[in-house]
């Protein structure tokens, strides 16, 4: 178990549909990433919470959004599905940066989602 | 920009033998290096980093990555590869970081899939 949880690990819906993929991060850990990999693209950052302040956004689509809420944890909301949006997504989460001889991140052992 | 290459999609090696994955990385500043790996319907397993210190990291696993700043590489390798290291391998930097995003991003490269035989 790394400490960082995603729920749930499978998930299969239909085109067109919404879905919602949950991640708690590591316990003291602010910075909460979600990355997509699919077999075409490989890893792919998306976006990046900081004590639930957006930071960073990579190649999120716009049907895509995300948040993070007070006790940390983080939501990534997939709309209008289509059948390219299936991949596996994880989160990460990280100590503060500055703290550079324990710096890492710890990944959650992913979503994997299937749009029919 | 950042960014990390590893040039091979596929290493193979016979079990008892010497393995290398390769990295090569590009930065501005000083690089934070990572290398993660991933089992089958599994989640990335870090395995080891270069912050700053030795040039030689020992991680997980008997696994070990050597810095090489003239070289912009930061390859993967272990002594003697066993049948149960065949997985997905994935070099990583640190993005950059700026005011306000707290540390930056894990920026991979595309993932070298190890095959050790028996």
């Amino acid at each position: 178990d790394s400490g960082v949880t995603q729920t749930p690990k499978h998930l299969i819906t239909a085109t067109g549909q919404r879905v919602t993929l949950r991640c708690s991060p590591r316990s003291g850990d602010l910075s909460v990433y979600w990355y997509q990999q699919s077999l075409d693209q490989g890893l792919q950052f998306l976006i990046h919470y900081y004590n639930g302040e957006e930071r960073a956004k990579g190649n999120i689509l716009e049907r895509f959004s995300a948040q993070q809420f007070p006790d940390l944890h983080s939501e990534l909301n997939l709309s209008s599905l289509e059948l390219g949006d299936s991949a596996l997504y994880f989160c990460a989460s990280s100590v503060d940066y500055r703290a550079d001889t324990n710096y890492g991140y710890t990944f959650g052992s992913g979503t994997r989602l299937t749009v029919v | 920009a950042q960014s990390v290459a590893q040039p091979e999609d596929q290493v193979n090696v016979a079990e008892g033998n010497p393995l290398t994955v390769k990295c090569t990385y590009s930065v501005s500043g000083n690089p934070y290096l990572f290398w993660y790996v991933q089992y089958p319907n599994r989640g990335l397993q870090f395995l080891l980093k270069y912050i700053t210190g030795d040039n030689l990291v020992k991680g997980s696993y008997g696994f070990e990555a050597e810095f090489n700043k003239s070289q912009t590489s930061f390859h993967l390798k272990k002594p003697s590869a066993l049948v149960s290291d065949s997985a997905l391998y994935f070099c990583a930097v640190r993005g950059p970081v700026r005011a306000g995003n707290q540390g930056g991003k894990l920026i991979f490269g595309q993932g070298t899939e190890l095959s050790v035989k028996p």
